[in-house]
């Protein structure tokens, strides 16, 4: 597609729930990357993908959260047992490389209640 | 350990110039990038540097001092669409780490 597109844009789950989030990167882009943006706060870096590079997980906060990415392309960030401090908007970017600068999607907004 | 630093929060008046600092520290480094990003909305691409000095885009100038690790964002002839956060962000080993972020105001 034209940009990358994430889904679901909105996301209200209940405590101790599982929550998956899905992104479609631009077509051709092998690195892809998730954030999450707590309110007012900064982008916190989460995992990148490149390629069929194993991916860097080292932003990824604890256990509860994984990811993985199918044929090089779509992916799909994974929270189990969703905590309140959980909530934030989930961003996914993607590129042809840092270099050129990230294209990020609109984002998921989860809300843990 | 890695550390990247900026304002806040900044106002200015339409019309004028704008600074915006940001320092940072880190082992890796491949470039320092700038990102707009408007409330509600997702981050967009501003510049890059990845050399020493000026890189001018249209109304926008980006600088860089690696030996300093310091660069500035310069916003000239403000105009009100340009109130939004701007997110300094340095390329680690492919990924980047971004700054918490300048919250911008352009008043009348």
């Amino acid at each position: 597609g034209a940009g990358v597109s994430q889904s679901p844009s909105n996301k209200v789950t209940e405590k101790g729930k599982d929550v998956e989030l899905r992104c479609d990167p631009i077509s051709g882009h092998t690195a892809l990357y998730w954030y999450r943006q707590s309110l007012g706060q900064g982008l916190e870096f989460l995992i990148y993908f490149q390629g069929n590079s194993a991916p860097d997980k080292s932003g990824l906060p604890s256990d509860r959260f994984s990811a993985e990415r199918t044929g090089g392309s779509v992916s799909t960030l994974t929270i189990q047992r969703t905590q309140q401090e959980d909530s934030a908007v989930y961003l996914c970017a993607s590129s042809i490389g840092a270099y050129y600068g990230y294209t990020f999607g609109s984002g998921t907004r989860l809300t843990v209640v | 350990g890695q550390n990247i630093d900026q304002p806040t929060e900044m106002t200015a008046t339409e019309g004028a110039i704008v600074q915006i600092n940001c320092t940072y520290q880190t082992s890796g480094f491949n470039g320092l990038f700038w990102y707009q990003q408007h409330a509600g909305e997702a981050p967009t691409f501003l510049s890059y540097n990845v050399l020493d000095g000026l890189e001018e885009k249209g109304r926008f100038s980006s600088f860089l001092s690696r030996s300093k690790g310091y660069s500035y964002l310069l916003l000239k002839e403000l105009q009100m669409k340009d109130s939004a956060s701007y997110l300094c962000a340095f390329d680690n080993t492919d990924k980047l780490i971004f700054g918490t972020g300048t919250r911008l105001q352009v008043f009348p």
